[in-house]
């Protein structure tokens, strides 16, 4: 079981918003930034969303991160078919003094 | 280009140990955070241990803090995981990943190798 909770499964169709949520506790999320990684199948994580709502370069603005108290979320816009992938929260956890990740959200794009 | 190479995962035996290590490139090593991370088959990411710039911060997951240590040659851009007492439930995928920031190790982690597969198993 994991400290980030997101649900399992996620769904939309091309073209269309979607939204991942991530919900944690005041020692992690309340208290730390929040990541966000994709992981295409076969293939090794990928940072989307750094500290609560950064981009790294490259990663298109169509993904857009924010957080809320102990809450966050990662959206998805004009969704495409390569955007088909496992995606993680994570967050730091003061209270176990180490990372903490979502249990991941499968999207899928039908 | 920046590069993490992980080598020394394979099969072993319950209660035995193995080291592993990561190989980086295209950066300035020692300007950076490391951490392992691991995946086992069909799960979730689980973060294992990470080491500042210096080695003056470390820290584990507590599924196996007084098993595994990690460490770090700057001289050789090298980053190890010395992994004993093994158990069946460390099966995993492991990444070698590099911090976003330096001395923090409570920033994301913005490159990932192909990672090295651990089987602990009789």
């Amino acid at each position: 079981q994991s400290v980030l909770t997101q649900p399992p499964s996620a769904s939309g169709t091309p073209g269309q918003r979607v939204t991942i949520s991530c919900s944690g506790s005041s020692s992690n999320i309340g208290s730390s930034y929040v990541c966000w990684y994709q992981q295409l199948p076969g293939t090794a994580p990928k940072l989307l969303i750094y500290r609560n709502n950064q981009r790294p370069s490259g990663v298109p603005d169509r993904f857009s991160g924010s957080k809320s108290g102990t809450s966050a979320s990662l959206a998805i816009s004009g969704l495409r078919s390569e955007d088909e992938a496992d995606y993680y929260c994570a967050a730091w956890d003061d209270s176990l003094s180490g990372w903490v990740f979502g249990g991941g959200t499968k999207l899928t794009v039908v | 280009e920046v590069k993490l190479v992980e080598s020394g995962g394979g099969l072993v035996q319950p209660g035995r140990s193995l080291r592993l290590s990561c190989a980086a490139s295209g950066f300035t090593f020692d300007d950076y955070a490391m951490h392992w991370v691991r995946q086992a088959p069909g799960k979730g990411l689980e973060w294992v241990s990470g080491v500042s710039w210096n080695s003056g911060s470390i820290a584990y997951a507590d599924s196996v803090k007084g098993r595994f240590t990690i460490s770090r040659d700057n001289a050789k851009n090298s980053l190890y995981l010395q992994m004993n007492s093994l158990r069946a439930e460390d099966t995993a995928l492991y990444y070698c990943a590099k911090g976003y920031s330096s001395s923090s190790l409570d920033d994301a982690f913005d490159v990932w190798g192909q990672g090295t597969m651990v089987t602990v198993s009789s």
